[in-house]
């Protein structure tokens, strides 16, 4: 089975920052990696798929990169409505989450 | 807009069974294979099962050792998930997601709001 490890696993940041959330496969995804934002009590919702196309009516201030076994969801300019947990997700062989990130206010 | 409605969660008794339903619209149901994800309490995320948007495979996580059975109706836009033998451990918070197709893989690209299976005497 593929396993999935983000770092880190919470991130504290302040309106307005840059933040990166990394992903790591345990083996070769290619680039069927998705990202999905989790805010509590409510459901996932998708924001980036094939590792860097964004979902549509996702804001561009959110963007994905890498293939293979490393990759990265950045917000280039955190907003208050971004403070959630985020899971990235492979689907290349079977589908495994990562632990989450957990996004918190500084 | 897309719609998926679960239902039939509550409270049962370690080795029972139970069903799931979820109710789907706003899309072209028999077009589009399904999942069941669940979270556990404070947990992350689980894949559990998916079939395809004809019924004809399915796929199970390993870790459920042959208990559930995920089917679909696609009469009544229905999808299930069959849970027999249940377990402490299946507490969760169980969630239908619908999957989009891209060059033969298959991603999660809508979520219903899930229902709470609790198990517990």
């Amino acid at each position: 089975d593929i396993q999935m490890t983000q770092s880190p696993s919470t991130l504290s940041a302040s309106v307005g920052d840059r933040v990166t959330i990394t992903c790591r496969a345990s083996q070769s995804i290619n680039n069927w990696l998705a990202w999905h934002q989790q805010k509590p009590g409510k459901p996932p919702k998708l924001l980036i798929y094939k590792a860097s196309s964004l979902e549509s009516g996702v804001p561009s201030r959110f963007s994905g990169s890498g293939s293979g076994t490393e990759f990265t969801l950045t917000i280039s300019s955190v907003q208050p409505d971004d403070f959630a947990t985020y899971y990235c997700q492979q689907y290349n062989s079977g589908f495994t989450f990562g632990q989450g990130t957990n996004l918190e206010i500084k | 807009q897309v719609q998926l409605v679960e239902s039939g969660g509550g409270v049962v008794q370690p080795g029972r069974s139970l069903r799931l339903s979820c109710a789907a619209s706003g899309f072209s149901f028999s077009s589009h294979s399904m999942h069941w994800v669940r979270q556990a309490p404070g947990k992350g995320l689980e894949w559990l099962a998916f079939i395809w948007f004809d019924g004809t495979n399915k796929y199970y996580a390993d870790s459920l050792k042959g208990r559930f059975t995920i089917s679909r109706d696609d009469s009544k836009n229905t999808l299930y998930l069959q849970m027999d033998s249940l377990r402490a451990d299946d507490t969760a918070v169980y969630y239908c997601v619908r999957d989009r197709e891209d060059q033969g893989k298959y991603y999660f690209d809508y979520w219903g709001q899930g229902t709470l299976v609790t198990v517990s005497s």
